[in-house]
């Protein structure tokens, strides 16, 4: 069975730009969570999508982004970069309400 | 605000010494507790849920438990292969569905042959 897939998997973007990332849950998951890693903050919760519904979001500011498709593919979008936006950015997909399985996640690094 | 707090930030430990890693919690009103293993590079890797105080769960040479207040992950014998960071997670109930998994700053753990 194939686990959550995430691209791509380094990004190197340029202060003010805008990112699109992308996540194929594990087939089945139509629950799809975003997180930020950083060294300073660790893991911090972004946003929860299921049945294509922002279901819960963290703190983060208005930009940061995100949708679900249909088959349940997610994306997420930061807009107007920021130095500090520099992270990995971990994707995990869930039956709802189980446990939560992780991708190798999208290294993002801004310039 | 949920928040989880891990001890200690690192720790090396020579082959076959066993030893424990704690996780301390505040929820309001915990849904799951969760443990998972990061290699550098790597998206985290599920290893135990707990749901209950007093529930313990075993794989090879782990060991999770579960108080009210905190969790511990007890390493038995470790190899070289265990190092890692390893990460606590707690979430709690929600009206709308899951929230989000809140994360302690992990432990890394370094095992010297």
């Amino acid at each position: 069975k194939a686990g959550v897939t995430q691209t791509p998997r380094y990004l190197i973007k340029t202060r003010g730009q805008q990112v699109t990332l992308s996540c194929s849950p594990i087939s089945g998951h139509r629950s799809v969570s975003w997180y930020q890693q950083t060294p300073g903050q660790g893991l911090q919760f972004l946003f929860e999508y299921f049945s294509e519904t922002q279901r819960n979001k963290g703190n983060f500011p208005g930009r940061f982004s995100g949708r679900q498709f249909s088959n349940s593919r997610s994306e997420m979008n930061v807009s107007t970069l920021e130095l500090g936006d520099s992270a990995l950015y971990l994707c995990a997909s869930s039956l709802e309400g189980a446990v939560a399985f992780f991708g190798q996640g999208t290294r993002l690094t801004v310039v | 605000e949920d928040q989880v707090t891990q001890s200690p930030e690192a720790l090396r430990l020579q082959e076959g010494e066993s030893s424990s890693l704690n996780c301390s919690y505040t929820v309001s009103g915990l849904r799951g507790l969760f443990w998972y293993r990061q290699d550098p590079g790597k998206g985290p890797e599920f290893l135990f849920t707990l749901y209950s105080a007093g529930e313990e769960k075993e794989k090879e040479r782990l060991k999770a438990t579960l108080t009210k207040k905190e969790s511990f992950l007890h390493i038995t014998a470790p190899k070289p292969e265990d190092s890692a960071t390893y990460l606590c997670a707690v979430q709690a109930h929600s009206g709308g569905g899951a929230d989000g998994l809140t994360f302690g700053k992990g432990t890394h753990l370094i095992i010297q042959p």
